[in-house]
């Protein structure tokens, strides 16, 4: 139990563009699902909480126009990166927590940005 | 903001020895989570910790949750081939479930 899906798994786009990526938790609802960004040889930097129904909470530094978080469903949360950049390209990492079932947090594959 | 200092931040082992790794923090955390990270995959939760002392085991690792709650270790016995990857600490104050992460420790285990 306790998967978390993202898609796409890795996407390459021209700068200027929109990317979304989707985050699903596929056995339990998430009222809670994160947003994670990693560089190479780096940990992992909150990018934002989402909330099912409400608006994201972002963290300081982190342009919330530029990165869009929809939590549609408590099994859905996907994050636009809007007008993609080279310094956009990552890894992202969702993670969800399965309440009530427990309080920790299951982490999706990520998805692998490149912008050319 | 909250600081993990996770060490040592690279190991190199042989296959069937033991590992010890360690976080701390300057603050106070009442959750402590310990993942491991393949490359290009998403972290995998090892061991989570809630209770202050509290010492879990997983198999082959075993992880303990400090009394002063500002540190965890995580400890691996018998290393193999495929425990080969990044740990991560991370700990969280409250149960809005933000976690702050460690830097990771890198672990090469030679056959």
């Amino acid at each position: 139990g306790a998967v978390v899906s993202q898609h796409p798994s890795w996407v390459i786009c021209k700068s200027g563009t929109s990317v979304k990526i989707e985050c699903r938790s596929l056995d339990f609802q998430a009222t809670t699902m994160f947003w994670y960004r990693q560089f190479p040889k780096q940990s992992l930097m909150l990018m934002a909480t989402s909330n099912e129904g409400s608006k994201a909470t972002y963290e300081q530094g982190v342009e919330k126009d530029k990165f869009l978080i929809n939590h549609a469903s408590l099994t859905l949360s996907t994050l636009t990166v809007t007008s993609a950049h080279p310094e956009d390209s990552s890894f992202y990492i969702c993670s969800a927590r399965a309440l009530p079932r427990d309080e920790t947090q299951y982490f999706g594959p990520g998805t692998r940005l490149l912008v050319l | 903001g909250q600081q993990l200092n996770q060490s040592p931040q690279s190991m190199f082992i042989q296959e069937g020895e033991d590992v010890s790794m360690n976080c701390t923090s300057s603050s106070i955390f009442n959750t402590w989570l310990w993942y491991k990270q393949d490359p290009g995959e998403g972290p995998v939760l090892l061991i989570a910790l809630y209770k202050a002392g509290e010492l879990t085991s997983n198999g082959r690792l075993t992880a303990q949750f400090g009394i002063t709650r500002k540190d965890s270790f995580l400890n691996i016995s018998a290393s193999i081939p495929s425990d080969v990857g990044i740990y991560f600490c991370a700990g969280q104050v409250t149960n809005a479930g933000k976690s702050t992460f460690g830097d990771g420790t890198t672990l090469t285990v030679k056959p």
